[in-house]
């Protein structure tokens, strides 16, 4: 599994609240990515961070906010849910010098 | 357009078949590319990773990238009922401000039937 954990693994919640996920990885790597999937587009990335308190947005990030004040734990906030953001949500991570990433097993989120 | 197609299939084949995946690209400065192969309900995981153009092969799984034609290809040989999954192509340009940013396809659905 690569040292990456996600949490929760399952959730449900309703339009218009705040909902934030969690990315925890014990490989001390660098660089750590969060994606959604949904069918027909693969996986895209939302934001991604390079380092503690580095963050860049990615293809698809309006609507969510990541933060970083550790270098295991990568969050991702949803400010006011939608039923557009009703994905499976994937972390991953790698470090310097390499462009392979490894995936945790991905947080599945409906919005009814 | 997208910048990286892939037929998303399902691709159906028995047993022992040999199977042939695939995806065309757009981006030219595109240098790294790799195959990921996804179980139902679990998180994508690394299968082969190639610099540029060239062959690469790891047992019953061989890459194969063309830059020319902006294609690039995995066999996988003998093919077993395990291997049933989707298998997802990324790319990534080579560095600067586009580190650690792949684009994927949209993946391919195999199911191998004993």
């Amino acid at each position: 599994d690569a040292g990456i954990t996600q949490s929760p693994r399952h959730k449900v919640t309703e339009t218009g609240t705040p909902v934030t996920l969690r990315c925890h990885q014990t490989e001390n790597h660098r660089y750590m990515y969060w994606y959604r999937q949904d069918p027909g587009h693969g996986l895209r990335l939302i934001h991604y961070s390079y380092g503690v308190k580095d963050t860049d947005k990615g293809e698809v990030s309006d609507g969510y906010s990541v933060s970083r004040s550790k270098t295991e734990d990568f969050l991702l906030t949803l400010e006011s849910a939608t039923s557009s953001q009703t994905s499976v949500y994937f972390c991953a991570a790698n470090s310097g010098g390499s462009y392979e990433q490894y995936f945790g097993p991905g947080t599945r989120l409906t919005v009814t | 357009q997208k910048e990286v197609e892939q037929d998303p299939g399902p691709l159906s084949v028995p047993e022992g078949a040999i199977v042939s995946l695939n995806c065309t690209y757009s981006n030219s400065a595109f240098q790294y590319f790799m195959w990921y192969r996804q179980y139902s309900r679990k998180g994508p995981e690394l299968l082969m990773y190639t610099y540029s153009s060239g062959n690469k092969e790891d047992g019953r799984f061989t890459a194969q990238v063309d830059k020319s034609s902006k294609y690039i290809s995995l066999f996988i040989r003998d093919s077993q009922p395990s291997d049933s999954a989707t298998y997802l192509c990324a790319m990534s340009e080579d560095g600067g401000t586009s580190y650690g940013k792949l684009t994927f396809g949209q993946g391919t659905i195999l199911t191998v039937h004993p």
